[in-house]
């Protein structure tokens, strides 16, 4: 089956790094994207990776290993609008997009 | 400019009755979604369509029924309410296969069924 792991909760504090894990098994790959959803919002896009390698845009980095399964988003100088759910999706052999449950990241001051 | 404009945004249904939720898109995207989002889970697709005519199953679609008659529709009919279906529905729409293509989601349908 395919599956896409991340961790349910995390928190951080304000000024900080964190870093937000996925991990995923999938019927091949055709890229991964990171989104981010508010609550009682829709999910906004953060960042695209298909290639090996690191991703950086602002205070965001993305990074993937396809060899591993692996990405991570990379939030720096955290800020209490942060806080919200981070999703991952992979694209699948069949340009389906799979769907991490997301990381609720909880800032604190 | 609007993106992706989906109506209702909030509606209690009875059990046994029916409704449609309203997506419409002003991007020229090809292709359009039907999610569903219940708490603590992903996003599971429902329908999506790669252009008008052409629709598809996605995950979850037992229940659900879509056209696309034009570019920039995309209903989403429930026929037989069940409490199943209490979820939060997103829309959404691409402008080719998602590989690379960002996704463009509306607003979110909060819909419970008693």
């Amino acid at each position: 089956g395919q599956n896409i792991d991340q961790p349910t909760e995390m928190t951080a504090t304000e000024g900080a790094i964190v870093q937000i894990n996925c991990t995923y098994q999938t019927s091949g790959f055709n890229g991964l994207f990171w989104y981010q959803q508010h609550a009682g919002e829709a999910p906004t896009f953060l960042s695209y990776n298909v290639l090996d390698g690191l991703e950086e845009k602002g205070r965001f980095s993305s990074f993937l290993s396809r060899s591993k399964g692996y990405s991570y988003l990379l939030l720096k100088e955290l800020q209490m609008k942060d806080s919200a759910s981070y999703l991952c999706a992979v694209t699948d052999s069949n340009y389906q997009l799979i769907w991490g449950a997301g990381t609720k990241l909880i800032i604190k001051p | 400019n609007a993106g992706v404009t989906q109506t209702p945004k909030f509606r209690i249904l009875k059990i046994g009755q029916s409704m449609t939720l309203q997506c419409t898109q002003d991007m020229n995207h090809n292709y359009m979604y039907w999610y569903r989002q219940d708490p603590g889970m992903g996003l599971k697709l429902i329908y999506y369509s790669v252009g008008a005519g052409i629709t598809d199953k996605g995950e979850v679609p037992n229940g659900y029924n879509v056209s696309r008659s034009t570019t920039e529709d995309f209903p989403l009919r429930l026929e037989l309410a069940a409490p199943s279906q209490t979820s939060v529905y997103f829309c959404a729409s691409s402008y080719e296969a998602t590989s690379g293509n960002t996704i463009y989601f509306g607003e979110g349908s909060w819909l419970t069924v008693v």
